[in-house]
């Protein structure tokens, strides 16, 4: 199975701060990922899709890069309401699998 | 617009079988390039895929679980059925349904709220 590794696991943050949040695969899976946003006792929400293609409706500050092993996915200046935590997920191939998360905290 | 509602014991003893039903709204099944699947994640923990299941019922299972987890499409009640056997502690979790879109992709644009089962004598 492809491993997925997420970091830093947490970070803190102020509103207006950008921030990178990087999702490692353990082997080539293209641009084949996706990134969710979970807030405390809600589903993750779909962010992004194929590494860089932003869903419709979700806020153009996420920006998400990278082919290959290497992802990232950029805040550009926090809002109040992305306080959350993010998880990156590989559908390269089966078992599809989630990256750990990070936990984007309030300073 | 696309919904789906999980439903289910929130209680399960050690060992009994836990069956989880997803009520789809806003799609159908049986259309071309639909898929459902499951997601679970344990308490304070990361998410985990379970199982999918697509229009033309071609099923993935993850293999670690694949021995114990049943997944059924039912296109005239438009809802999907998990079942998974010999349940255990470590299978306390918040189940989500998830709607895949097979012809672009194997990832999930849209979440049901989730079902929290504990297992638990």
């Amino acid at each position: 199975a492809i491993q997925l590794t997420q970091s830093p696991s947490s970070l803190s943050a102020s509103v207006g701060d950008r921030v990178t949040l990087t999702c490692r695969a353990s082997q080539d899976i293209d641009t084949d990922l996706a990134w969710y946003q979970q807030k405390p006792g809600e589903g993750p929400k779909l962010l992004i899709y194929d590494a860089s293609r932003l869903k419709s409706g979700a806020p153009s500050r996420f920006t998400g890069s990278g082919s290959g092993t290497d992802f990232t996915l950029t805040v550009s200046g926090l809002q109040p309401e992305d306080f959350a935590t993010y998880y990156c997920q590989q559908f390269k191939s089966f078992p599809l699998t989630f990256g750990g998360g990070t936990k984007v905290q309030i300073k | 617009q696309i919904a789906l509602k999980e439903s289910g014991p929130t209680l399960v003893k050690p060992t009994q079988t836990l069956t989880l039903t997803c009520k789809l709204s806003g799609f159908s099944l049986g259309t071309t390039g639909e898929g459902v699947g499951w997601v679970r994640q344990p308490p304070g923990k990361a998410l985990e895929w379970l199982a999918l299941i697509y229009w033309n019922d071609d099923k993935r299972y993850s293999p670690s679980l694949k021995n114990r987890l049943t997944i059924t499409g039912d296109t005239s009640k438009n809802q999907v059925v998990l079942t998974m056997t010999n349940l255990g502690p470590v299978d306390t979790a918040t189940y989500f349904c998830v709607h895949s879109w097979k012809l672009v992709g194997y990832y999930f644009d849209y979440w049901g709220q989730g079902s929290l089962v504990s297992v638990s004598s």
